[in-house]
């Protein structure tokens, strides 16, 4: 079955651990979306890629790095997590072309830094 | 930018009843409107996807109108059940990236 998966789903870590948030999606999309939000607020888009070896820093500005090596899989990493990284963090994808179809999203990554 | 408005926030109705929710945004070039679902803690369910071309688009109990030139779409959802109980996003598709309304969340009461 066609999904977007992401690991793990939910997270606690502690201050200044390194993280590395999977997100995998087997239905061969071009375009890869990492969006964050915080409880109750809006998603806000972080980072993004158009095919391999293409990535590119959203709207919010963002300690986090991410990278496309496979057109499956579109890993974000925080080299040193701080509190102020703890909120929900959703990946998404969608075929290249306008209109059609729609973005899929995953169910999210949870994580909490202590 | 684009600026993606919700109303109500919140909306709470006896079930059975039919829900409106709204969604306003202000740039009117945009490629398709897509409805999500989002339960508690949970990702996101793609409800409706209105391409900029259509006026409506239907599934189910759900129906959603687009407006374009106005800047408006509306989900309804008929005899709603306490299973619809959520928070719906509305997102715009500019092909560059979706931009989120904060959402209206539905309870729906037994």
């Amino acid at each position: 079955e066609a999904d977007i998966y992401q690991t793990p789903r939910y997270l606690v870590i502690g201050t200044g651990k390194k993280i590395t948030l999977e997100c995998s999606q087997t239905m061969g999309h071009d375009k890869m979306y990492w969006y964050q939000q915080d409880p109750g607020m809006e998603l806000h888009l972080i980072h993004y890629s158009y095919g391999v070896n293409s990535t590119e820093k959203g709207d919010l500005s963002s300690e986090s790095t991410v990278s496309r090596i496979r057109t499956e899989h579109f890993p974000l990493t925080l080299e040193s997590a701080r509190p102020s990284h703890t909120s929900q963090y959703l990946c998404a994808s969608r075929p290249s072309g306008t209109g059609g179809v729609g973005y899929t999203f995953g169910s999210g990554t949870r994580l909490t830094v202590v | 930018k684009q600026e993606v408005t919700q109303i109500p926030a919140a909306l709470s109705v006896p079930e059975g009843e039919n829900l409106v929710l709204n969604c306003s945004f202000t740039d009117s070039a945009i490629y398709n409107l897509q409805w999500f679902r989002q339960d508690p803690g949970k990702g996101l369910t793609s409800l409706l996807l209105i391409q900029s071309s259509q006026r409506e688009q239907t599934s189910g109990r759900l129906n959603a109108s687009l407006d374009k030139s106005s800047g408006r779409s509306t989900l309804y959802i008929a005899a709603s059940q306490p299973g619809d109980s959520a928070t719906y996003l509305c997102a715009v598709n500019d092909d560059y990236k979706l931009s989120f309304g904060a959402g209206t969340t539905v309870t729906v009461r037994a």
